[in-house]
């Protein structure tokens, strides 16, 4: 079974400007949830999606937004860039069964560097 | 709302010695627990999980964790540490339901020494 894939793995991008970001699942899996990682902040919750349904937010500006596609895959955007938005984003697929303490499982990570 | 603390945030052992991370959870009631690995340039990791059936979990690689309530603790253990264990580890915590949002801890990154 394939795992988490993300695309683009590395982006170079300047202050101002907009990337989006892309997230494909494990196949089957209905919940996809996205992190920022940075080495002052460490890894932070930023959003999950369910069912093309956003389920939880963390405490992110209005410029980070997502959103998921009816196949499960997940793209996630960030606008007006900041030099501060650097970081690893990473993005995670469960199943989500239950009622949580589901495995979650990474993708390698989009390395973002605002410019 | 809940957190985690991991005491130490580098710690360095030798080979061959006993392995200890230190995790702390803030939470009213006894949450999911994890802990997660992450190696240079690649993503996380689940090394093993507490979902309440066993205090005493075991995971991948020869580690453990005890979930203490008294102490609201979730410490990683392993015996005896090999080179390949170095890396950086984390602690992380998620609600009883209907969110698979989890808070992590700020990570601990082991160093095995010759």
């Amino acid at each position: 079974k394939a795992g988490v894939t993300q695309t683009p793995r590395y982006l170079i991008k300047t202050r101002g400007q907009q990337v989006t970001l892309s997230c494909s699942p494990i196949s089957g899996h209905r919940s996809v949830s996205w992190y920022q990682q940075t080495p002052g902040q460490g890894l932070q919750f930023l959003f999950e999606y369910f069912s093309e349904t956003q389920r939880n937010k963390g405490n992110f500006p209005g410029r980070f937004s997502g959103r998921q596609f009816s196949n499960s895959r997940s793209e996630m955007n960030v606008s007006t860039l900041e030099l501060g938005d650097s970081a690893l984003y990473l993005c995670a697929s469960s199943l989500a069964e239950g009622t949580g303490g589901n495995e979650q499982f990474f993708g390698p990570g989009t390395r973002l560097t605002v410019l | 709302a809940q957190s985690v603390t991991q005491l130490g945030s580098h710690v360095s052992v030798s080979e061959g010695a006993l392995v200890l991370l230190r995790c702390n959870y803030s939470s009213s009631v006894p949450p999911y627990l994890f802990w997660y690995v992450q190696y240079p340039n690649q993503g996380l990791q689940l090394l093993l999980k507490y979902t309440s059936a066993a205090t005493l979990v075991k995971g991948i690689n020869g580690f453990e964790a005890e979930f203490k309530k008294s102490e609201t603790s979730f410490h990683l253990t392993k015996p005896s540490a090999h080179m390949s264990d170095a890396a950086e580890y984390f602690c992380a915590v998620s609600d009883l339901g209907g969110s698979e949002k989890l808070v992590f801890g700020k990570g601990t990154k082991l160093t095995v020494n010759p």
